[in-house]
């Protein structure tokens, strides 16, 4: 069974512009959650969708969106980019909602640098 | 407001020994409680979990122990093997459907051969 992947790899972007950062989940899984780690700082969420919906979010502004496609795959942009949204962004994918109570299943994660 | 808390960057151990990592959490709302581990280049894969209403939960080398009064929970990996090092990362949540992670920020262990 192929395990969650994430695409690209490795990305560079200069200040304001945006940047979108795909993500395909185990097969059959429908929930996908997204996390930014930052050094010192751990990982830390960002949303969740399953079926489509966004069922929960994080404390980050408005310039980070994502969306949920009817294949489970997802998609999160952020806009306006900044220094400090250089990042390791994570996507992790589980059966059912609520992720945190079940375990989930991380990508590689998509390296952003924002120069 | 760092409401997860790994105040250890870093453990170096011997192989075979215990190693021993920490976590302390200020949210007493937390019931639920989990341990990842990350090698460079790779996403964190789960290890363990507990629920707040134990107090140790044991798989294999891998054993948690929660201390709920002292909002604190460690992780013992015995024997420790050169294959453990690794950041590890532990991780807690409440709340019904809208249960998020909130992690805290990693302890990098290194078993010395």
């Amino acid at each position: 069974k192929a395990g969650v992947t994430q695409t690209p790899r490795y990305l560079i972007k200069t200040r304001g512009q945006q940047v979108t950062l795909s993500c395909s989940p185990i097969s059959g899984h429908r929930s996908v959650s997204w996390y930014q780690q930052t050094p010192g700082q751990g990982l830390q969420f960002l949303f969740e969708y399953f079926s489509e919906t966004q069922r929960n979010k994080g404390n980050f502004p408005g310039r980070f969106s994502g969306r949920q496609f009817s294949n489970s795959r997802s998609e999160m942009n952020v806009s306006t980019l900044e220094l400090g949204d250089s990042a390791l962004y994570l996507c992790a994918s589980s059966l059912v909602p609520g992720g945190a109570y079940n375990e989930q299943f991380f990508g590689p994660g998509t390296r952003l640098t924002v120069l | 407001d760092q409401q997860v808390k790994q105040n250890s960057p870093s453990l170096s151990v011997q192989e075979g020994r215990i190693s021993i990592l920490n976590c302390d959490y200020t949210n007493s709302m937390f019931d639920y409680f989990l341990w990842y581990k990350k090698y460079p280049a790779e996403g964190p894969t789960f290890l363990i979990s507990i629920s707040s209403i134990k107090d140790k939960n044991e798989d294999g080398r891998f054993t948690v122990f929660l201390n709920k009064s002292a909002k604190h929970l460690s992780l013992h990996i015995v024997p420790s093997q050169p294959g453990d090092s690794a950041v590890y990362f532990c991780a807690a949540s409440y709340g019904g459907s809208a249960r998020q992670l909130t992690f805290g920020s990693g302890t990098q262990l290194t078993v010395l051969p």
